[in-house]
């Protein structure tokens, strides 16, 4: 089992709808998880971090944290063609000394 | 005034080559890190130097040398490339290695094709 998954996609999803972007995790001790955004070509780039159970907004922006299931996930509302990216989910473990990526999850949005 | 910055961008090389990347940030962090990320999309570390000296080396082929002259360098040799080593490498910096919540800046990568 890989210690994170997601679906690699690609999401379709039309222009203004919401995304929604999963992750599971196996280390249930970690304490720290990240979505890290990488356009085609270019260099992952932080864009949400959490590390308490619940909902985190920024923006369009909403991560969401359930330790009892060890899940967690990204929703972006309004989608725009701009957000089409890979969409990389990452995790800290309980140390807080190693980061685990996922594979991504390419999201399309289309005009 | 590229925060982490690292060369060369494109590598074509042959099999059995030696060659290097490099890597410098210009953030005053403590922490550097090697990643290559698959065709696939898998971003894995291989190293990680905090203040010059290796905290992480993961199940990485000897044949991958990391040197950090100093905490703003960290530079990656490589030996007698290999065809499964084509990916693209990332270099990356952070303030500390073991905060919760430590961001990674990444440089902009490095293609590397064995052929």
């Amino acid at each position: 089992q890989k210690e994170v998954e997601q679906n690699s996609g690609p999401l379709s999803v039309p222009e203004g709808a919401i995304a929604s972007l999963n992750c599971t995790y196996s280390d249930r001790g970690s304490q720290s998880f990240f979505w890290y955004r990488q356009y085609s070509g270019k260099s992952p780039e932080l864009i949400m971090s959490i590390y308490s159970n619940g909902d985190k907004e920024d923006g369009r922006f909403t991560a969401q944290l359930n330790k009892a299931s060890q899940y967690v996930s990204l929703l972006i509302r309004d989608s725009q063609p701009s957000d089409s990216a890979t969409y990389l989910c990452a995790v800290r473990n309980n140390a807080g000394n190693m980061l685990t990526f996922g594979g991504g999850t390419r999201l399309m949005v289309k005009p | 005034d590229t925060a982490v910055s690292q060369t060369p961008k494109y590598l074509v090389t042959q099999m059995g080559n030696d060659k290097s990347i490099k890597c410098e940030q210009n953030l005053g962090h403590d922490t550097m890190y090697w990643y290559k990320q698959d065709s696939k999309k898998f971003l894995k570390i291989m190293f990680s130097y905090n203040n010059k000296e290796l905290i992480i080396n993961e199940t990485v082929p000897n044949r991958f040398s990391p040197k950090s002259p100093d905490k703003a360098h960290l530079n990656l040799h490589i030996n007698s490339l290999e065809l499964g080593d084509s990916a693209v490498y990332f270099c990356a910096s952070s303030h500390d290695w073991d905060g919760p919540g430590e961001k990674l800046f990444f440089g902009s990568g490095t293609q590397l094709s064995v052929l």
